[in-house]
């Protein structure tokens, strides 16, 4: 079955190290994103893509930045990792204004 | 700009009771809406998904409604059992390919 994977589940970092967190889906969307989600604010866009070598900022991009090299993966770099982005951060896929499916998430602390 | 509003925030109910979540847009012009299900400390779970031009959508005991016009959708959950308890997202789609909207989701118990 198809599915979309986040790597690692849970990751403690600290303040000033660079991060990357994974997300490979297997569904063949073009379309992917990132969200990160925190108590009071619900999910916020951070970046997303609407196909290889495209990648367009979200809402709260400051501190993060993606790529997309293929069609199954986009990573999350945080360049230098701050308290305030400790957060459960989500990735999706989707086709064209279609369903969007999420991945199970990963918790980062950033101590 | 889009916003989407859930209200209420968190909702507790009896089993066996039936219930409707509601999901309001401030923009009509959505190309789609989806309503999720998160359990907590887990990823998002999609229950349905309405095209704009559909007015409804059903899956088991859900039933999902949308009437662009008035900004709004609805999820009715029938007979509603203490699994049904988590927290339910709407998310509206709009044209041209632009990612999910998200409300900030009611949380749901169901107190067997």
């Amino acid at each position: 079955d198809a599915e979309i994977t986040q790597s690692p589940r849970h990751k403690i970092t600290e303040t000033g190290r660079q991060v990357t967190l994974a997300c490979h889906q297997t569904w063949n969307h073009n379309n992917m994103f990132w969200y990160r989600q925190d108590l009071g604010h619900g999910l916020r866009l951070i970046h997303y893509s609407y196909g290889v070598q495209d990648t367009n900022k979200g809402e709260v991009s400051d501190g993060y930045s993606v790529s997309r090299s293929n069609t199954e993966d986009l990573p999350l770099t945080l360049e230098s990792a701050a308290s305030s982005q400790t957060s459960v951060y989500f990735c999706a896929s989707s086709s064209a204004n279609t369903e969007a499916f999420f991945g199970q998430g990963t918790r980062l602390t950033v101590v | 700009k889009q916003e989407v509003t859930q209200i209420p925030a968190a909702l507790s109910v009896p089993e066996g009771e039936n219930l409707v979540l509601n999901c309001s847009f401030t923009d009509s012009a959505i190309y789609n809406l989806q309503w999720f299900r998160q359990d907590p400390g887990k990823g998002l779970t999609s229950l349905l998904l309405i095209q704009s031009s559909q007015r409804e959508q059903t899956s088991g005991r859900l039933n999902a409604s949308l009437d662009k016009s008035s900004g709004r959708s609805t999820l009715y959950i029938a007979a509603s059992q203490p699994g049904d308890s988590a927290t339910y997202l709407c998310a509206v789609g709009l044209p041209l390919i632009t990612p999910l909207v998200f409300g900030k989701g009611t949380r749901l118990s169901v107190i067997a």
